[in-house]
């Protein structure tokens, strides 16, 4: 049962154009919601999050949308840059983040020139 | 680089065998947690720890254990090795629980291959 699901394995989009990546989540315990970039090989690097009190987040060209009663969440990459090329994976907690994450299997984002 | 350690990078061992992976948290940081990511099942959580005691586990066989110390650093023990626990091993290290900026970042893993 995947309680974190990313239902789009890949996305290609044009450098400078805006990446939507979108999640949904079925457990409705979850409260506390992330965004992580991975290369291969190496360990998840955190972007972005946004607790359920709250409908968006921004930091710098990331924006993180929540809709709880959607149990849906999308990430928005504006201007999309060549080295957002990665696997974005897609993860939520319950107690406010203090428990262990949830993840997507994750959306391979590839910014062509 | 997240302030987060992990070694070995790197271990190779055989069937039947046990290893144990060694990690460091940020500096100040009291919870670690533990993830196995596999081909087939993604990443997935298997324990968690705050300032030295266990708080949660996930998908955590019974093969599997782990501690924190007083100086903070964890080790994740795995034993009586099998081919499917071939995986890559991440810790991560968040400041504490629940505060609403708990984020959790990780180390650079350990690949653990069972031959």
């Amino acid at each position: 049962d995947q309680q974190v699901k990313q239902n789009s394995p890949s996305l290609s989009v044009q450098e400078g154009r805006i990446s939507i990546l979108n999640c949904d989540y079925t457990n409705s315990m979850f409260d506390y919601f992330l965004w992580y970039k991975k290369y291969p090989a190496e360990g998840p690097t955190f972007l972005i999050s946004i607790s359920s009190i709250k409908d968006k987040n921004e930091d710098g060209r990331f924006t993180v949308f929540l809709n709880k009663s959607a149990k849906h969440l999308s990430l928005h990459i504006v201007p999309s840059q060549p080295g957002d090329s990665a696997v974005y994976f897609c993860a939520a907690s319950a107690r406010g983040g203090a428990d262990g994450l949830t993840f997507g299997k994750g959306t391979h984002l590839i910014i062509q020139p | 680089d997240s302030g987060v350690t992990q070694t070995p990078k790197h271990l190779i061992t055989a069937t039947g065998q046990r290893v144990t992976l060694r990690c460091s948290p940020r500096s100040g940081d009291l919870s670690v947690y533990w993830y196995q990511q596999s081909l087939d099942q993604g990443l997935q959580f298997l324990i968690q720890y705050y300032n030295g005691e266990e708080r949660a586990k996930g998908n955590i066989l019974e093969r599997f254990s782990a501690q924190q110390f007083p100086d903070l650093h964890s080790e994740l023990n795995l034993s009586s090795l099998e081919l499917g626990d071939s995986a890559l091993y991440f810790c991560a290290s968040s400041p504490g629980l629940g505060t609403g900026h708990n984020e959790q970042f990780f180390g650079p893993g350990t690949r653990l291959t069972v031959l």
